[in-house]
C-alpha cells in the first residue's frame, strides 16, 4: 500500500524567514496530496492542496510543489509568523473520495 | 452551516470494555472517514464509508468496526479496549462538488483506557 514519508519531524524558524516540509510518497497511482495544519488542540484544517496535473499551486504566502517521477511533493510558508507554529501533515491518496494516507508530521516552531 | 460533530469530547474507559463514538458529518456530504491519532504521532487511517457502505478499511485488527446510517451519520465501536487504543479519534466528512475531494475534520473524541 501507499507509505508517506515526511521531514524535517521537526522545524525551527525565525519569524520572517520561510519554512520548507518535505514528503515523498510510494505509490506512483497517488494523484491527489493535500496538506493539514494542526494547531494545538484543534481539528486538523486544510490549507492547500495539489492534483497530480500541476506542478505547483499558490495561495499567499502557502505554496506547494510536486514531482510526479521523484515522488515527492514539498510545502512552502514564506514570510512566516508565530501563528504558522502547528504541526503539519501531508497526505496523498490514490483516487477521487479514497481515503487519505498521512504523513508523520512536521512540528513547526516560529521564533518571534 | 455546521461542521463536523463528533460525541462525546472525552471517554474514560477501562481495558476490555467496550466504546461507541459518533460522528455527524457536514449536511450533504456522503463520505465520512475514520482515524487514530495517538498521542504525538499521525493520522492512522481506520476506517472510509460512503452511501452507507463500508468502502475501505486500515491495518487494523476487527475489533474496530463500525457502520454508516441513512442520514449518513456514523458510528465507530471499539471492542475489548486495550491500553494502546488511548488516542484521538477523528471523523472527517467529504462530499458536495465532484470538483472536491476535500476531507473535514471534526474536533475528535479524546478515548482514555486505564
Amino acid at each position: 500500500g501507499e507509505n508517506v514519508e515526511q521531514h524535517p519531524s521537526t522545524l525551527s524558524v525565525q519569524e520572517g524567514d520561510s519554512a520548507v516540509i518535505k514528503c515523498t510518497y510510494s505509490d506512483s497511482a497517488s494523484n491527489y496530496f493535500p496538506w493539514y495544519k494542526q494547531e494545538l488542540g484543534k481539528r486538523p484544517q486544510l490549507i492547500i492542496d495539489i492534483r497530480s496535473n500541476v506542478g505547483e499551486k499558490k495561495d499567499q504566502r502557502i505554496a506547494v510543489t510536486l514531482n510526479k517521477t521523484a515522488k515527492h511533493f514539498s510545502l512552502h510558508i514564506t514570510e512566516t509568523q508565530p501563528e504558522d507554529s502547528a504541526v503539519y501533515f501531508c497526505a496523498a491518496s490514490k483516487a477521487f473520495g479514497q481515503n487519505f494516507v498521512f504523513g508523520p508530521g512536521t512540528r513547526l516552531s516560529v521564533l518571534p | 452551516e455546521a461542521g463536523v460533530t463528533q460525541s462525546p469530547t472525552h471517554l474514560i474507559k477501562t481495558r476490555g470494555q467496550q466504546v461507541t463514538l459518533r460522528c455527524s458529518p457536514i449536511s450533504g456530504h456522503t463520505s465520512v472517514y475514520w482515524y487514530q491519532q495517538a498521542l504525538g504521532l499521525g493520522l492512522q487511517f481506520l476506517l472510509w464509508y460512503d452511501e452507507g457502505e463500508e468502502r475501505n478499511r486500515g491495518n487494523f485488527p476487527p475489533r474496530f468496526s463500525g457502520r454508516q446510517f441513512p442520514n449518513y451519520s456514523s458510528e465507530l465501536n471499539v471492542n475489548a479496549l486495550e491500553l494502546e487504543d488511548s488516542a484521538l479519534y477523528l471523523c472527517a466528512s467529504r462530499g458536495g462538488s465532484l470538483a472536491k475531494n476535500i476531507q473535514y475534520f471534526g474536533a475528535g473524541t479524546r478515548l482514555s483506557v486505564l
